[in-house]
């Protein structure tokens, strides 16, 4: 079983819709991590958190630390927007990732 | 501020051929250096790390290799390359093990 578990492996939307990325780990944290994976594989670091939530632009990420559980939300999603999003975990002196949401948004 | 840089962005190697990555982080010292690989379809898996010159852990035992020979500097190789080595390849680096952790832009590798 993986430490770091992303629901759902797939989400295809329609532009503007809200969208939600779960993501449950099975070990306590020091932070977590939302990275965004482009088609080129290039990745960018969305968001590092360890408690509450931060928003950046249309990007909010909240992060439950007793239920050990974060979620990614995007607002009024872009076709741009279309990307796989990773949910990390930092622990000890390594990150576990996990398998990504591949998100496809139709114009 | 602290940058981190990692090339080539793209590699197409013919099996059996030997490979060089490397990762350079700008603007800290004695940085945590880490290096993953993402195979096709699966998630990021943990490679090496170093903590310091000369220390390399490795976390799965396989055809590559790590050596850290400046404290800013990581460097991923393997003698022969297999086909199985083709996937993403993504170096990071962190001041504090578990926290922090800033990406390269990665290298896709493609062995043929």
């Amino acid at each position: 079983k993986n430490e770091v578990e992303q629901s759902p492996q797939n989400l295809t939307a329609q532009e503007g819709e809200f969208i939600t990325i779960n993501c449950s780990y099975s070990v306590g944290i020091s932070a977590l991590h939302w990275l965004q994976q482009h088609p080129g594989g290039g990745i960018v670091s969305l968001f590092m958190l360890s408690s509450g939530k931060k928003k950046h632009g249309r990007l909010i990420a909240t992060i439950n630390i007793q239920e050990k559980h974060s979620s990614l939300h995007i607002t009024a999603s872009h076709p741009r927007d279309s990307a796989v999003y990773i949910c990390a975990r930092g622990g000890d002196d390594k990150i576990i990732f996990g398998k990504g949401t591949r998100l496809h948004i139709l114009p | 501020s602290q940058t981190i840089h990692q090339w080539p962005a793209t590699l197409v190697q013919p099996v059996g051929s030997p490979l060089s990555l490397e990762c350079t982080v700008e603007g800290t010292s004695n940085p945590n250096l880490y290096w993953y690989r993402q195979a096709a379809g699966r998630g990021l898996q943990l490679l090496f790390y170093s903590v310091g010159i000369g220390q390399i852990s490795s976390e799965v035992p396989q055809n590559l290799s790590a050596s850290r020979p400046q404290d800013r500097q990581f460097i991923l190789s393997s003698k022969k390359l297999l086909l199985s080595d083709s996937g993403f390849y993504l170096c990071a680096w962190s001041s504090t093990p578990g926290y922090g952790y800033t990406f390269g832009s990665g290298t896709r590798l493609t062995v043929v």
